[in-house]
């Protein structure tokens, strides 16, 4: 069955270190995203990417950045990490607007 | 700019009872409207979804409404149970973007 797994699921980091959060699909889908989700903040967009090698820049996408070299992945990087960056990360993919989108398991990261 | 307003952020309800979650949306173009649940300690997941040349679907004990006039959308769970406490989120796609709203966390009292 086809699938979408995010890595690692919990992460613990100091500040300023550069951590990278993996996604993976297997739906073959063009468009990838990543949101982070804070209690009172529901899902805010960071970074999308709508095939390889296009990125684009979501909503909150400050101090992260992502790259998308083949359709099966787009990790996430905290350049250098930050105590506001201490959140749940959600990775989705769909076929396209307009179509069901599927999440990962999500990656817990904590910054101290 | 591209908006989903959802409302109720909480809601509580007896068990058996209905509950009724709505959406806002600002894209007119949007044609597309899921509803997703997220359980504790998991990712959202699609559970129904309605398209604009439709007024409503039903897929057992949850109904989806839209009113594309007034730019809204509902989400219609009845004979609630347990099970169903969760937090729901509506989703509005503008330029293939996918804009999530606030989520509504649903507690169904037994």
């Amino acid at each position: 069955d086809a699938e979408i797994t995010q890595s690692p699921r919990h992460k613990i980091t100091e500040t300023g270190r550069q951590v990278t959060l993996a996604c993976h699909q297997t739906w073959n889908h063009n468009n990838m995203f990543w949101y982070r989700q804070d209690l009172g903040h529901g899902l805010r967009l960071i970074h999308y990417s709508y095939g390889v090698q296009d990125t684009n820049k979501g909503e909150v996408s400050d101090g992260y950045s992502v790259s998308r070299s083949n359709t099966e992945d787009l990790p996430l990087t905290l350049e250098s990490a930050a105590s506001s960056q201490t959140s749940v990360y959600f990775c989705a993919s769909s076929e396209s607007g307009g179509f069901a989108a599927f999440f990962g398991q999500g990656t817990r990261l904590t910054v101290v | 700019g591209e908006n989903v307003e959802q409302h109720p952020s909480t809601l509580s309800v007896q068990e058996g009872d209905s509950a009724v979650i709505k959406c806002t949306y600002s894209d007119s173009a949007s044609n597309y409207f899921p509803w997703y649940k997220q359980e504790l300690g998991k990712g959202p997941q699609l559970i129904i979804d309605i398209r604009s040349n439709v007024g409503e679907k039903k897929d057992q004990r949850i109904a989806v409404t839209l009113n594309k006039t007034a730019k809204h959308f509902s989400l219609h769970i009845t004979e609630t149970q347990p099970e169903d406490s969760a937090v729901y989120f509506c989703r509005m796609d503008s330029s293939y973007k996918l804009i999530f709203g606030s989520g509504t966390r649903l507690l169904v009292r037994p």
